[in-house]
């Protein structure tokens, strides 16, 4: 079946620096990839998606390539705040659509000043 | 536009006894997925019901079920509560079921505590 693997936490960083948070799939065909963000006691917030290979994801100054070749989906910010201190969650659809997401186990982000 | 909303926010329950959550979506979204959080577990997908039907399941017993309304609104229930069953419930509202890629809005949560 489907399965989303992703580093693991936490991943502690100094505000200013660069955030990497590996991901890579196992799949059939061409899913959708997803990143979510979970704050504290609060539920899951779509980041960032894209739909088929070589597509670049994109919001608030973070970015993901859909890179089929290697089956990854990594996120990347260059200047990471303090409010950016959350889980991040990379999820896959299966190809041909549906809502069924398959989540990694996630990545919680420490932004210290 | 109001969000998902999920009542009640915080349960506790004793092992053996049933209990029932209810999702509210997004006005106008006819998908609502529910997903079980757990540390230990993770993120896994429950079901999926899209028009009163359900479209989807996951891989969890049968105690665990759902249902939808005709106005969208969603409720799970779990039967014979574990200690196992405590976790965070998620719920999920898009306004599609069908192809394509369309943007699920979460709910907070249904925080169950099972003793």
């Amino acid at each position: 079946g489907d399965s989303v693997t992703q580093m693991e936490g936490p991943v502690t960083l100094s505000e200013e620096a660069f955030l990497t948070i590996n991901c890579t799939y196992t799949a059939t065909g061409y899913p959708s990839l997803f990143w979510y963000v979970q704050y504290p006691g609060e539920g899951l917030q779509l980041l960032l998606k894209a739909t088929k290979a070589d597509d670049k994801g994109s919001n608030k100054g973070f970015e993901a390539t859909y890179r089929k070749e290697t089956t990854s989906f990594h996120l990347e910010k260059g200047s990471v705040q303090v409010s950016d201190s959350a889980v991040y969650f990379c999820a896959l659809t299966p190809t041909g659509g549906g809502n069924k997401l398959t989540f990694g186990t996630g990545t919680q982000l420490k932004v210290e000043l | 536009k109001a969000g998902v909303t999920q009542t009640p926010r915080y349960l506790i329950k004793t092992r053996g006894q049933q209990v029932t959550l209810s999702c509210s979506p997004i006005s106008g979204h006819r998908s609502v997925s529910w997903y079980q959080q757990t540390p230990g577990q993770g993120l896994q997908f429950l079901f999926e019901y899209f028009s009163e039907t359900q479209r989807n399941k996951g891989n969890f017993p049968g105690r665990f079920s759902g249902r939808q309304f005709s106005n969208s609104r969603s409720e799970m229930n779990v039967s014979t509560l574990e200690l196992g069953d405590s976790a965070l419930y998620l719920c999920a509202s898009s306004s599609t079921g069908g192809g394509g890629i369309y943007e699920q809005y979460f709910g907070p949560g249904t925080r169950l505590t099972v003793t």
